[in-house]
């Protein structure tokens, strides 16, 4: 599977947007970046994917390079509840598991 | 409508005993998943069910490790002669295909701990 890089962790005040980075320079041309977030005590949960273009959805964005070897998801005013493990993933070939690293911690400061 | 449900949500057990992790994924999903986390080794895939078929085990780290899934919807996850290192939270995920943009919905999951 096709790995992703991420920060261990980043910081944001509440209200402000958040730029999450996730580095996959060995994606392949039908691999879909899927992002998740794994609140405290909680399951992850689905937050957006692509292939190519940028996507929007009522929880973030999603801006992939024109290389697609990066991305960057977007919070747009980040809050307490966005305090969480977000995790980038690069679907697997199959199209079933999901292969997660460490992900990023965000810290939301109030 | 309900989500993906997990029972126990709790389970302590001794090293050695059987134990059984149910999973009731969301109604009408075929594709289901069973994942686990660890403070050591992070979140990793264990298997993955297609209806009742099971074409992808790879993730089971032993064949202590069992699953089945029954009548396309309940799945067990059975643990034999459990050992320390089972000790781990036991997520399942269900989604409605196995296509590349299908998202997978996560259970609250199962905190087994072994003595």
């Amino acid at each position: 599977d096709a790995k992703t890089t991420q920060p261990n962790s980043m910081e944001s005040n509440e209200e402000e947007p958040v730029h999450l980075p996730c580095n996959h320079s060995t994606i392949s041309g039908t691999d879909y970046i899927h992002w998740y977030r794994q609140l405290p005590s909680q399951g992850p949960e689905y937050v957006i994917h692509g292939l190519t273009s940028n996507v929007n959805n009522r929880m973030a964005s999603l801006a992939i390079a024109e290389d697609r070897k990066s991305s960057t998801l977007i919070l747009h005013r980040a809050t307490l509840r966005d305090a969480a493990v977000y995790y980038c993933i690069l679907r697997d070939v199959n199209g079933n598991k999901l292969v997660f690293g460490a992900g990023t911690i965000l810290r939301v400061k109030s | 409508g309900a989500g993906v449900s997990q029972s126990p949500s709790n389970k302590v057990t001794e090293k050695g005993k059987d134990v059984e992790l149910r999973c009731d994924p969301i109604s009408g999903h075929t594709a289901l998943y069973w994942y686990r986390q660890s403070l050591g080794q992070g979140l990793e895939f264990l298997i993955y069910f297609q209806g009742n078929s099971a074409p992808d085990k790879s993730g089971l780290p032993s064949d202590r490790f069992s699953a089945e899934r029954t009548g396309g919807s309940v799945s067990t996850l059975t643990i034999q002669r459990t050992q320390q290192e089972d000790s781990a939270v036991y997520l399942c995920a269900s989604s409605l295909g196995r296509t590349r943009g299908n998202e997978q919905f996560f259970g609250p999951g199962t905190r087994l701990t072994v003595l």
